[in-house]
């Protein structure tokens, strides 16, 4: 079955700096797609960036961009110049690209963006 | 656009009594999802509806709970009886599936359910 991990609960930064937020992944699928959601404290899910795996450019959205890396099946999501209404949980999610439509979630990352 | 349409946004029950939760996705999109938040267990997938017919209903945690989706526009998630163990937020999403499986699933605000 895919699992998705992130290892860390929790993170701080501080306003205007960069954080990298972890997800590894574990499927035996060669095709499937990447998510990354945020959850502010309103608990909207928002999506932030997506990844096709069959694409080896590493995607970008404004401030987010991801690392994908396939071989170690790690999906990391670097924000950068950070900003207070980042702060909010951050969900990685995986889905294969055919079949079912289920999206798998990692438990989260709740990052604080400091003043 | 409006986007996924829940309601109630909060709901508080006492056990046994019946609860239903209604979403409205999306204009045009084909799959609706439905998704249950905890603290013990995440997010996790209740089932999902591809136009209008259950695919995956694997989530389900026991006859309790059920869905139905009677037309492309309207989907709803009832528990019966509900159980203080039922507390959590249930959220709906929706997709448009289209071949090669591009999809993107948008939430909904969430049904925040507290069962006393």
């Amino acid at each position: 079955a895919q699992t998705v991990t992130q290892s860390q609960p929790e993170m701080s930064v501080q306003e205007a700096e960069t954080v990298t937020l972890s997800c590894t992944y574990d499927t035996s699928e060669n095709n499937y797609y990447l998510f990354w959601y945020k959850q502010p404290p309103s608990r909207q899910m928002i999506l932030v960036i997506r990844q096709e795996a069959y694409k080896q450019q590493n995607a970008t959205e404004n401030r987010f961009s991801v690392n994908f890396q396939k071989a170690a099946k790690s999906f990391s999501l670097k924000i950068s110049d950070s900003q207070l209404g980042d702060t909010a949980m951050y969900f990685c999610a995986y889905r294969p690209q055919g079949g079912s439509e289920k999206l798998v979630f990692g438990k989260g990352t709740k990052l604080t963006v400091n003043p | 656009d409006a986007g996924v349409i829940q309601s109630p946004r909060h709901e508080v029950t006492e056990m046994g009594q019946e609860v239903t939760l209604r979403c409205k996705p999306i204009s045009g999109h084909n799959s609706l999802f439905w998704y249950r938040q905890t603290m013990m267990r995440g997010l996790e997938l209740l089932i999902y509806f591809n136009n209008n017919v259950p695919i995956d209903d694997s989530g389900m945690p026991e006859d309790r709970f059920s869905a139905k989706m009677p037309n492309a526009s309207f989907s709803t998630l009832k528990i019966q009886p509900s159980e203080p163990r039922d507390s959590a937020v249930y959220f709906c999403a929706s997709s448009f599936r289209a071949s090669g499986g591009q999809e993107t699933q948008y939430f909904g605000p969430g049904t925040r359910l507290l069962v006393l």
